[in-house]
């Protein structure tokens, strides 16, 4: 069935350091790919989604690119902030309008 | 963006007893609702859909009598636990849609039974 692999954390990073949070996925057809996140004490949000091969979903910064001949969605942002610190999750979109998630990366960023 | 409240936010009950767990679209009304999982250090996991009206659509392997979804309103899914035990303590969050658009998540519930 549809799953999606997420690199684990926590990863800790200085301010300003470049970010990879590797995310990748195994599925029947092409679905959208998304990533949350989650500030602490907060419900998830949506961060940023691809709805097809080759799009590109930026937003605050962050980008990711739905890769279908390595079926990955790696999210990147050059130079993170403290305020970035939260779990981040990738997800891709089921055939019930669910979405199956990875198990979260916690980023932790340190002034 | 859309807001869903979820509440409580954090529950301890007794074993045997049951919890309600409130799942609210405040700004919109939700054709669907989704119920998930998260057990320390896993993915949240699909537990249930509920769509208005209806009964709820279970994941293979979740218990219909064990976890009771009611949406009764197009604002408003309910979970409840019934005879809690200490392996049902997880976080539960909820999240709701409207039609083709992004779901959008709850804060979650941390239950924990004692």
């Amino acid at each position: 069935g549809n799953s999606v692999t997420q690199m684990e954390g926590p990863v800790t990073l200085s301010e300003e350091a470049f970010l990879t949070i590797n995310c990748t996925y195994t599925a029947t057809g092409y679905p959208s790919l998304f990533w949350y996140v989650q500030y602490p004490g907060e419900g998830l949000q949506l961060l940023l989604k691809a709805t097809k091969a080759d799009d590109k979903g930026s937003n605050k910064g962050f980008e990711a690119t739905y890769r279908k001949e390595t079926t990955s969605f790696h999210l990147e942002k050059g130079s993170v902030q403290v305020s970035d610190s939260a779990v981040y999750f990738c997800a891709l979109g089921g055939s019930q309008g669910n979405l199956i998630f990875g198990k979260g990366t916690k980023l932790s960023v340190k002034p | 963006g859309a807001v869903v409240s979820q509440h409580p936010s954090r529950v301890i009950c007794k074993s045997g007893t049951s919890v309600k767990i409130e799942c609210r679209s405040l700004d919109f009304q939700a054709t669907t609702m989704f119920w998930y999982r998260q057990f320390p250090k896993q993915s949240l996991m699909l537990m249930a859909t509920s769509n208005e009206g209806s009964k709820a659509t279970y994941e293979q392997g979740v218990e219909k009598d064990k976890f009771l979804i009611n949406h009764a309103s197009l604002t408003l899914s309910t979970l409840t636990v019934t005879s809690a035990h200490p392996e049902d303590s997880s976080f539960y969050i909820c999240s709701a849609k409207v039609m083709n658009t992004e779901a959008f998540f709850g804060q979650g519930t941390r239950l924990t039974v004692v």
